[in-house]
């Protein structure tokens, strides 16, 4: 139990559904990340929230939206996605301490398998 | 493009045996480096987060070091256990951008009774 929950654990969706992973922290951080397991590949990070509001895009297709309302839910909307975007999708939340040099941990859920057919 | 590289990818030992395990990244603009234990079907679990040169961290029987001038991390795990069965990643973090951690594969570690 790290305090990040993330819903579905599983998602099959074809390409045309419109689909949405949840994440949600219980431990009153103030950044949240989306990061992607592919098969055979390290963990990359997708997306960075700081006190709401996206910090770091790497370079992601748009048919993955991320939204963050407020500082302990983050969602990713899915649209359109490609059997190659099948992966665990993980969410993860730190406390940004703006670099004290702390170290920044980062916590995470135990992640949305996706499959696209 | 950013590289961290783990070795082995995979090892196999018996219970009470030791072992390490080693990680490799780029000596320019660290911030940190992070230690995570990921068992199949968990969350990654945060180990270590090591900043400073010399570094030495322990949490029970595991223990890690650092060298940032040469681009190196060892993980030890002292009389491996079943339970220490799991995935180990290791992920750099660069000064100009701490939040963005960079993971390397990771080695999968079996240890069997």
């Amino acid at each position: 139990e790290t305090g990040v929950t993330q819903t579905p654990r599983h998602l099959v969706m074809g390409m045309t559904n419109k689909k949405s992973l949840k994440c949600e922290q219980h431990l009153g951080h103030n950044a949240m990340y989306w990061y992607k397991q592919s098969a055979k590949k390290p963990l990359e990070l997708m997306f960075v929230y700081n006190f709401k509001e996206q910090t770091e895009n790497n370079s992601v297709p748009s048919r993955f939206s991320p939204e963050c309302p407020n500082s302990s839910h983050l969602f990713l909307h899915l649209h359109t996605l490609q059997p190659e975007d099948s992966a665990l999708y993980l969410c993860a939340s730190s406390q940004d301490r703006g670099g004290d040099n702390s170290g920044n941990t980062i916590y995470f859920g135990e992640g949305s398998w996706l499959t696209v057919v | 493009i950013l590289n961290v590289e783990q070795s082995p990818q995979s090892l196999h030992v018996q219970e009470g045996d030791s072992t390490n395990f080693t990680c490799s990244f780029p000596s320019s603009n660290f911030y940190a480096l992070h230690w995570y234990r990921w068992e199949t079907a968990k969350s990654p679990e945060a180990l270590f987060v090591m900043t400073l040169n010399g570094d030495e961290k322990k949490k029970g029987r595991i223990s890690a070091t650092l060298n940032t001038k040469e681009g190196y991390s060892y993980l030890y795990i002292k009389g491996s256990q079943p339970e220490d069965s799991a995935t180990y990643l290791c992920a750099f973090a660069m000064n100009t951008g701490f939040q963005k951690l960079v993971f390397g594969t990771g080695t999968r570690l079996l240890v069997s009774p």
